[in-house]
């Protein structure tokens, strides 16, 4: 079965730089989630889209953004990165369908190391 | 508001022995529940969940949790453990189109 895909798995950048990291959903699944796991964390709620549309927000801050394209992929955009941003971020989308919905399924989640 | 608390950071076993992880939760709603299991350097895999269908439910690799509504928890359960069951496991909990809230992880060792 297909499952959530996340790009790049692993990025390297340096302090004050951008990063932008890539999620695609499940197929037919219309809602996408952010996380943030730092080292020996759970992981932390950032913010999620439904039908392209900002759904909720967590501890995102001022310096990420995100967004859901009409295709249900999505994009989180880091600006001036700190070394604090150093973490796993993880994608998860799920459906409203009736038979699976309340299950957020995840990617395997985007390494980033900032230097 | 919902959260959740896993007793025991960590937690080791022998191998063929009961695994017990602890998961309590706070709900002002019924909630949805899962147990999530991490591998080293890996993502986040679906073990189990609690949709308010039947109170003992049975997930992947021989594992089943039992939602106690009383207790307010749901203990994940694994009759032998087994050598690759080794990994980090999180309590979650949510609300019908929410985000999920994790728990802080339980470490499972499995010693041979």
């Amino acid at each position: 079965a297909a499952g959530v895909i996340q790009s790049p798995r692993h990025l390297i950048k340096e302090k004050r730089e951008t990063a932008t990291l890539k999620c695609y959903p499940i197929p037919r699944h219309d809602t996408v989630y952010w996380y943030q796991q730092g080292p020996g964390q759970d992981p932390q709620f950032l913010i999620s889209f439904y039908e392209k549309m900002q759904s909720d927000k967590g501890s995102i801050p001022d310096r990420f953004s995100a967004q859901q394209f009409s295709d249900y992929h999505s994009e989180l955009n880091m600006s001036s990165l700190e070394l604090g941003d150093s973490a796993l971020y993880f994608c998860a989308s799920s459906t409203r369908d009736r038979e699976f919905a309340d299950t957020q399924y995840f990617g395997p989640g985007t390494r980033l190391t900032v230097l | 508001a919902q959260s959740v608390t896993q007793l025991g950071s960590h937690v080791s076993v022998s191998e063929g022995a009961l695994v017990l992880l602890r998961c309590n939760y706070s709900s002002s709603v019924p909630p949805y529940l899962f147990w999530y299991v991490q591998y080293p350097n890996q993502g986040l895999q679906l073990l189990l969940k609690y949709t308010s269908a039947a109170t003992l439910v049975k997930g992947i690799n021989g594992f089943e949790a039992e939602f106690k509504k009383s207790e307010t928890s749901f203990h994940l359960t694994k009759p032998s453990a087994h050598m690759s069951d080794a990994a980090e496991y999180f309590c979650a909990v949510k609300t019908s189109y929410d985000k999920v809230i994790f728990g802080p992880g339980t470490s499972l060792s499995v010693i041979p």
